[in-house]
């Protein structure tokens, strides 16, 4: 089973600030996924990245395949961005089926 | 585009109830699909999975069931519901090539067990 280590488990920010959440993970995977779950439970796939970075809009990820690490970035913070964001690699015995961290819950103050 | 959509979006139940729960999906066809859970504060759990039209797969025992009558529906049953069954539950679907892959969440249900 790959194991997925998310940190931290939450984070408090001013608005504007730049924001971190980390992913590691034990296996060596083919693309990893990070998922914004908004408070009415509703989730939405933000980015699938198998190497180096991807940017949409405010929101950066990279992965670093030899040391088993991604990063989501979110740059100029805003109160809209409080959510839980979830990284989420394949399992190991079927690259269909997900295995998540348990979530860092982003809250941003006004 | 790939549409998930599921019922009822919330539910109350009493234990010993029976429960089942839908889901179709729109603009895709014979995808992989997954009901998943999660417990309040908890992370998401992957409880079934299928990769087409009475294909289930079981990822933990557990009092729950599924199975996919057509190819764009997915159904979540319980004949006896527990305490430990409340929870937020997802379906979803994988579109694209394995292991490059986006998965697609639907609204979830909210069932609470009393």
């Amino acid at each position: 089973k790959n194991e997925v280590e998310q940190s931290p488990q939450n984070l408090t920010a001013q608005e504007g600030e730049f924001i971190t959440i980390n992913c590691s993970y034990s296996v060596g995977i083919s693309a990893l996924h990070w998922l914004q779950q908004h408070p009415g439970g509703g989730i939405v796939s933000l980015f699938m990245l198998s190497s180096g970075k991807k940017k949409h809009g405010r929101l950066i990820a990279t992965i670093n395949i030899q040391e088993k690490h991604s990063s989501l970035h979110i740059t100029a913070s805003h109160p809209r961005d409080s959510a839980v964001y979830i990284c989420a690699v394949p399992s190991k015995s079927s690259g269909s089926r997900l295995t998540f961290g348990e979530g860092t819950q982003l809250t941003v103050n006004p | 585009s790939q549409t998930i959509h599921q019922w009822p979006a919330t539910l109350v139940q009493p234990v010993g109830s029976p429960l089942s729960l839908e889901c179709t999906v729109e603009g895709t066809s014979n995808p992989n699909l997954y009901w998943y859970r999660q417990a309040a504060g908890r992370g998401l759990q992957l409880l079934f999975y299928s990769v087409g039209i009475g294909q289930i797969s079981s990822e933990v025992p557990q009092n729950l069931s599924a199975s996919r009558p057509q190819d764009r529906q997915f159904i979540l049953s319980s004949k006896k519901l527990l305490l430990s069954d409340s929870g937020f539950y997802l379906c979803a679907l994988a579109g694209g090539p394995i292991p490059f892959y986006e998965q697609y969440f639907g609204p979830g249900t909210r069932l609470t067990v009393t």
